[in-house]
């Protein structure tokens, strides 16, 4: 399978406790995203990096959450004192870059977090 | 203002019907692309079809088409020939601008309903 991959497929926690999210985007794809997806909603854009380095972050990723793609490969999303609040799917995308809005981002299977 | 509205959060279809699904959008940028996704119930995110804002056809990609109203700001999905499998979330999306803005945004989905 040469797809977006996320691991775990879904994570129970408790609150305070730090959580982290892999993501192993397609392999020739140069960028990589981070959304966050809430029950009755539609993804909402976290961050996104080109290569290793993280270009955009959006206001929901407060100073709790931290990015990182280190090779410009796979990448890991961290939370940091977890709260209810954060409970949510996360998602990854991944894109070969085109230069053009016709850029298509190509999902993983997303990551449930529960947060108790 | 939102950016997407997808005005209808369920729809039932009877299977091999043809079912329109309504987005519209908000835009300044002269150059934007759209996008559909579906979403099953196991959370991944499905690329399905793309148009462009100077695509002067609509797009189509096998069962799926994308009627482009550019005046009335529009991009309706159309699926010909419902099937079971069809049954999923259905999220409409843009990403403004050819540079400097990567992410995606999402309307709140339609959720497809394909009746045997």
């Amino acid at each position: 399978d040469t797809g977006v991959s996320q691991d775990p497929r879904h994570k129970i926690t408790k609150r305070g406790q730090n959580v982290t999210f892999r993501c192993d985007p397609i392999s020739e794809h140069n960028r990589l995203y981070w959304y966050r997806q809430t029950l009755g909603q539609g993804p909402e854009f976290l961050t996104y990096f080109q290569n290793e380095a993280q270009l955009e972050k959006s206001r929901l990723l407060s100073d709790r959450f931290s990015a990182e793609r280190p090779k410009g490969s796979f990448s890991t999303l961290e939370i940091q004192r977890t709260e209810q609040g954060d409970s949510a799917m996360y998602l990854c995308a991944s894109s070969l870059t085109l230069g053009s809005n016709q850029e298509t981002q190509y999902f993983g299977p997303g990551t449930r977090l529960l947060v108790l | 203002a939102q950016k997407i509205t997808q005005t209808q959060p369920g729809m039932f279809v009877q299977e091999k019907e043809a079912v329109t699904l309504d987005c519209t959008y908000d835009t300044s940028d002269q150059s934007y692309g759209l996008f559909w996704y579906k979403q099953p119930s196991s959370g991944e995110m499905i690329f399905l079809i793309y148009q462009g804002s100077y695509d002067e056809q609509n797009a189509t990609e096998g069962r799926y088409s994308l009627n482009f109203q550019k005046a009335r700001k529009s991009a309706n999905l159309v699926i010909s020939a419902s099937q079971l499998g069809d049954s999923a979330m259905y999220f409409c999306a843009m990403r403004e601008g050819d540079f400097g803005n990567e992410k995606l945004t999402f309307g709140t989905g339609t959720r497809l309903t394909i009746i045997p």
